[in-house]
Formats: structure tokens, C-alpha cells, sequence
């Protein structure tokens, strides 16, 4: 089974600092993504790769950038994190037999 | 602009009945839909797809329907049990079942005792 992991699954981080959420894939598989959980607004898409050193904006990227050195290696970093970035981040990644998601890590920004 | 909508926030049956979950889409371009359950503090998990030159995908309790012209699919789950309580996801991608998807808001389910 493809496994998806997230380096935390709990997180508190104050307003301004800067945020790594990493995320690493065992499959080898081309394609990541990252997306945000919030209540009555679904999972909304903020960037995605589908080769390393690639990277498309999704439809939330304001606020966000990623990195993607290496394959099994998808980065999403808040360069300054403020409170309405507080949500569910969920990695996902994906090749031919469709989508495998991580457990998420919740952030909260105080 | 929302082009996956689950129009149904909540949803609640009896353990045994059946389930009907709808979601609609705007973007005729789709090719490819999911359904995706997620628990409470855990990722979404794959259930059920279908590809649109297909109408009808099943698998043992899961059924999914696709309506083309209507733009419209449903989940169908029979018998339903309380263990299937969790939101779902409706999703729909532009190029198969590995690009990226564009996700409905999601309906949570009960399914009482």
C-alpha cells in the first residue's frame, strides 16, 4: 500500500513565524498536492507537482509556497504565517490508480 | 466559482436503510468523478469512482451514478451501517483519476442504530 506521511499531525505556530508541513511518499509516485480542510468550505487545492523541481498553483495559493528537491519530497511552507491559515493540510499523491492522502496536520495559528 | 457542489450538508438514515448522497457539477469538461469518506482527524480514503463514458460503477455495498446530461452523480450505499458515519467527499478531475481533482464541500453522514 502506497503510504503518505506527514511530519506532524498536531501543530501551534504564532502569528508571523515561518512553517514548513512536509510531507514524503513511498511509491515514487509523479504527482503531489497539497490542499486545506475547513468547515463548510471543503478541500481547496493551494499547490501541486507534478515532477520534481515542478510546481503549479492551485486555487488557494495566496500566502503559500512549496518545494520539491526531491521525488518522494513535497514541501508547503507558510513564509508568514497568519491566524486565517489556521485549517487541516492534507497531502495527498497520486499515479495511475488515483489519489492517496496523508493523515493531515492540524495548524493552528495564534 | 463552484463547480463540485453537495448541496446536502448533513444527511441522516437508519443502520440497514439506504443512503443517498448527490453531488452536481458545472464543468462539462470532467472526465473523471470520486467519492472519498474522511473521519475526523484523518486523511480522505478512496472509495468509489467512475469514468464519464461510464453510468453506473458498483462495488459490494457502494454504487455510484453518473447523469451526464444532468450533471449529476450519486452515492449509493446499501445497506447502510454505522461504521459508514463520516463526511463525504464528491470529487471531479479534468484528466483521469491522478490529476488534480476539484472537491464538493461534503455531506456529512449519520447512520443511527
Amino acid at each position: 500500500d502506497v503510504k503518505v506521511t506527514q511530519s506532524s499531525r498536531y501543530l501551534v505556530k504564532r502569528t508571523g513565524e515561518k512553517v514548513f508541513l512536509e510531507c514524503v511518499q513511498d511509491m515514487d509516485h509523479e504527482n503531489m498536492f497539497w490542499y486545506r480542510q475547513d468547515p463548510g468550505l471543503g478541500l481547496r487545492l493551494i499547490y501541486f507537482s507534478y515532477d520534481v523541481k515542478m510546481k503549479e498553483k492551485g486555487d488557494i495559493p495566496e500566502g503559500y509556497s512549496v518545494s520539491r528537491e526531491k521525488k518522494e519530497r513535497f514541501s508547503l511552507i507558510l513564509e508568514s504565517a497568519s491566524t486565517n491559515q489556521t485549517s487541516m493540510y492534507l497531502c495527498a499523491s497520486s499515479f495511475m490508480g488515483g489519489y492517496t492522502f496523508g493523515s493531515g496536520t492540524r495548524l493552528t495559528v495564534v | 466559482d463552484q463547480q463540485v457542489k453537495q448541496n446536502s450538508p448533513s444527511l441522516s438514515v437508519q443502520e440497514g436503510r439506504i443512503s443517498i448522497l448527490n453531488c452536481d457539477y458545472t464543468n462539462s469538461m470532467f472526465d473523471y468523478f470520486l467519492w472519498y469518506k474522511k473521519y475526523p482527524a484523518e486523511g480522505p480514503t478512496f472509495l468509489i469512482s467512475i469514468s464519464s463514458i461510464k453510468d453506473k460503477n458498483e462495488d459490494g455495498r457502494f454504487t455510484v451514478f453518473l447523469n451526464k446530461s444532468a450533471k449529476h452523480l450519486s452515492l449509493h450505499i446499501v445497506p447502510s451501517q454505522p461504521g459508514d458515519s463520516a463526511v463525504y467527499f464528491c470529487a471531479a478531475s479534468l484528466g483521469g483519476s491522478n490529476y488534480k481533482l476539484t472537491f464538493g464541500k461534503g455531506t456529512l453522514l449519520t447512520v443511527n442504530p
